[in-house]
């Protein structure tokens, strides 16, 4: 089946470092989309890329979707201690998805003040 | 507009004891989901259903069954529970098209199986 791959599993950065999570999927993905899960809480949706070669920025975080459509990237420019938490990719299941989405083990982002 | 609740937030069984962990959304979203967290293994999917009445496999099914009598509430239910069933449990919903398609989360119900 379909297996969608991230690294690293845990990141340790100094507050104002940058970081970067790297998604990997076993086959092609019409989209891809990102979550947040800060500790104790819940996924919260942050963004969705659809096109080949795709950037899409929000404030100091940047989102790429590979030219070939089965990897992804998120990086954060310059982390703040707000940025900790938990953060998945995810794309749509094989066949009739009906808006399944199979997830990354995620990224564990912890920034030291 | 509450979104999505899951109740109860925490619950603790011993070993072959049921219980039903309960989703609303007040959305009027069609579909939705039930997942299992696990450290390092990210979010799998347990059961869905696309509409009420309806409901279908996900990666991980065996042990639970669910339940969509009505469009707004996905019951999970665990007849006979299993340490290995020890997780923290997240319900979603989606509306069908338009927008992201992006899935919305409940809080979370965290169970311990003894």
């Amino acid at each position: 089946g379909q297996q969608v791959m991230q690294i690293p599993q845990y990141q340790h950065v100094q507050e104002g470092e940058d970081f970067t999570t790297y998604c990997n999927s076993s086959t092609t993905l019409s989209n891809i989309q990102w979550y947040k899960q800060r500790p104790g809480g819940h996924p919260v949706f942050l963004i969705q890329l659809v096109k080949s070669g795709e950037v899409k920025k929000q404030k100091r975080l940047t989102f790429q979707f590979g030219e070939a459509k089965k990897n992804s990237s998120l990086h954060i420019t310059a982390t703040q201690t707000t940025d900790v938490g938990t953060y998945f990719c995810a794309g749509p299941s094989g066949g009739t998805s009906y808006g399944k989405l199979t997830f990354g083990q995620g990224t564990i982002l912890t920034v030291h003040p | 507009n509450a979104g999505v609740t899951q109740t109860p937030k925490f619950r603790v069984l011993k070993t072959g004891q049921s219980m039903t962990l309960l989703c609303a959304q007040d959305m009027n979203h069609e579909y939705m989901y039930w997942y299992r967290q696990d450290p390092g293994m990210g979010l799998r999917l347990i059961h869905y259903s696309v509409g009420e009445g309806t409901t279908a496999k996900g990666e991980v099914p065996d042990g639970y069954n669910v339940s969509r009598l009505k469009k707004q509430n996905f019951l999970l239910g665990l007849e006979s529970a299993a340490p290995s069933q020890t997780s923290v449990y997240f319900c979603a919903s989606r509306q069908t098209s338009g927008g992201y398609n992006e899935q919305f989360f409940g809080p979370g119900t965290r169970l311990t199986v003894l």
